[in-house]
């Protein structure tokens, strides 16, 4: 069964400070996997997508890296700001699955003074 | 905000009562989305239009209904809900499946509580 896993469940870090949020999925054949953030009470917005062939994206503060080899990728936040309080949401497509995402659960972030 | 609004923001009903939830895209996408996000748990996909004919029913339980009259909105017909049915639910476009790489942009989402 295709699972998409994050880690950790949820983090409270200072202003300023980075983080790294982590997606491990079984998702197979594998095509393409994306960043979302979801402000509470609203929708998730992209951040990035990934294709097997790329192994990292950035959009402005947001790095994320995918290793498909051992089906890993992680979220790096630089400098974080109190707007980047928000759940993170890794989302996994399969090859040939049209509209088969899978979905993890999210990483809830707080950023705090 | 992104180009996919959803009306009512919030919503209370009865289990005995009627509503809709409505959703509209303009972003010119030719296909559209029912999600269910509960607490703790990942969003799951409910139906799926494209060119407004309905391509996928997730198993969803027939007290919910679409409706698509065309490509820029979407409609969900509730009746005679459960409690467990309170969620978080988001509306999604997109210009073609987003396993082949395209993007989907979901609207605010609404947020239902059945009592």
């Amino acid at each position: 069964k295709n699972q998409v896993e994050q880690s950790p469940q949820s983090l409270i870090i200072l202003e300023g400070k980075n983080c790294t949020l982590q997606c491990n999925y079984t998702v197979s054949p594998f095509s393409n996997l994306r960043w979302y953030k979801q402000d509470t009470g609203r929708g998730p917005v992209s951040l990035t997508i990934m294709t097997f062939s790329e192994n990292t994206k950035s959009n402005g503060r947001y790095t994320a890296t995918l290793d498909a080899d051992t089906k890993q990728s992680s979220l790096h936040i630089t400098a974080s700001q109190l707007s980047d309080s928000a759940s993170y949401i890794c989302v996994v497509s399969e090859k040939g699955g049209g509209n088969k995402l899978t979905f993890g659960t999210g990483t809830q972030l707080k950023v705090e003074l | 905000e992104t180009g996919v609004t959803q009306t009512p923001r919030h919503l209370v009903m009865g289990m005995t009562n009627k509503k809709s939830l409505k959703c509209e895209q303009h972003l010119g996408h030719n296909a559209m989305y029912w999600y269910k996000q509960s607490a703790k748990k990942p969003l799951e996909l409910m139906f799926v239009y494209n060119f407004k004919e309905q391509t996928e029913n997730n198993s969803v339980p027939s007290r919910f209904s679409p409706e698509c009259p065309n490509s820029s909105h979407l409609f969900l017909h509730l009746h005679t809900l459960q409690p467990e049915d309170s969620a978080l639910y988001l509306c999604a476009s997109s210009q073609a499946p987003p396993g082949q790489g395209y993007e989907q942009y979901f609207g605010p989402g609404t947020r239902l509580t059945v009592t």
